[in-house]
């Protein structure tokens, strides 16, 4: 069982479009996460919810917007796609006060062209 | 927000040699402290960690060291093999969870 899983795995979409990640979690965590990474490999927190409640949202354009129906599922929407937008984005999901790990979906590399 | 810095940004060592990567956190609430490896084209994924409450954690070639008081921590990894080689990331955790990432050491080991 894949315990972090996001889709599609690729995406190649011009600019201007919208578009959408999904991301759902098997483990019974109360935390999701989205991250950036770039092409130099920086991991940069987008957002994280916690119990469906946005906790943190960096300096994300507002173009950029989380959505979670239940505590499972943090999908990523993306309005008005840029060529800088193009990445790979993670999906990651932890359990509150635990201080365990962060366990990563698969990623997904979206390509703006 | 925590800041995560890390440093060298890339390491290349000769098989067998040892590695370390050095991490420094600003917020001293932080009492979490996982280190993540990522192979390319790969998940990043956990493999030492550490908490406020532990100096220091091995595990077989892999070992963390945390100083609470400077707020920095160290991964070290001895007798390296070609397949130790990919992008390694620290990160730091406090209250409320949030998952801050250092930027990134790739370590290349040459055989």
């Amino acid at each position: 069982d894949t315990a972090v899983s996001q889709t599609p795995k690729y995406l190649v979409t011009q600019m201007g479009n919208d578009k959408s990640i999904k991301c759902e979690q098997n483990l019974g965590h109360d935390t999701m996460y989205w991250y950036k990474q770039d092409s130099k490999k920086f991991l940069k927190i987008m957002f994280s919810y916690n119990n469906k409640e946005l906790i943190i949202n960096e300096t994300v354009p507002n173009r950029f917007s989380p959505k979670s129906p239940d505590k499972a599922h943090l999908n990523l929407h993306i309005n008005s796609l840029e060529l800088g937008d193009s990445a790979v984005y993670f999906c990651a999901s932890s359990q509150l006060e635990a201080n365990t790990e962060a366990f990563f979906g698969q990623g997904t590399r979206l390509t703006v062209v | 927000g925590e800041n995560v810095e890390q440093h060298p940004s890339t390491l290349s060592v000769q098989e067998g040699d040892s590695a370390v990567i050095k991490c420094t956190y600003s917020d001293s609430a932080s009492n979490y402290f996982p280190w993540y490896k990522q192979e390319l084209g790969k998940r990043p994924q956990l493999i030492i960690d550490i908490r406020s409450n532990v100096g220091e954690k091995k595990d077989q070639r892999i070992a963390v060291t945390l100083n609470k008081t400077a707020k920095h921590f160290s991964l070290h990894i001895t007798e390296t093999q070609p397949e130790d080689s990919a992008v390694y990331f620290c990160a730091a955790i406090g209250p409320g969870n949030q998952f801050y990432f250092g930027t990134g050491t790739s370590l290349t080991v040459i055989p």
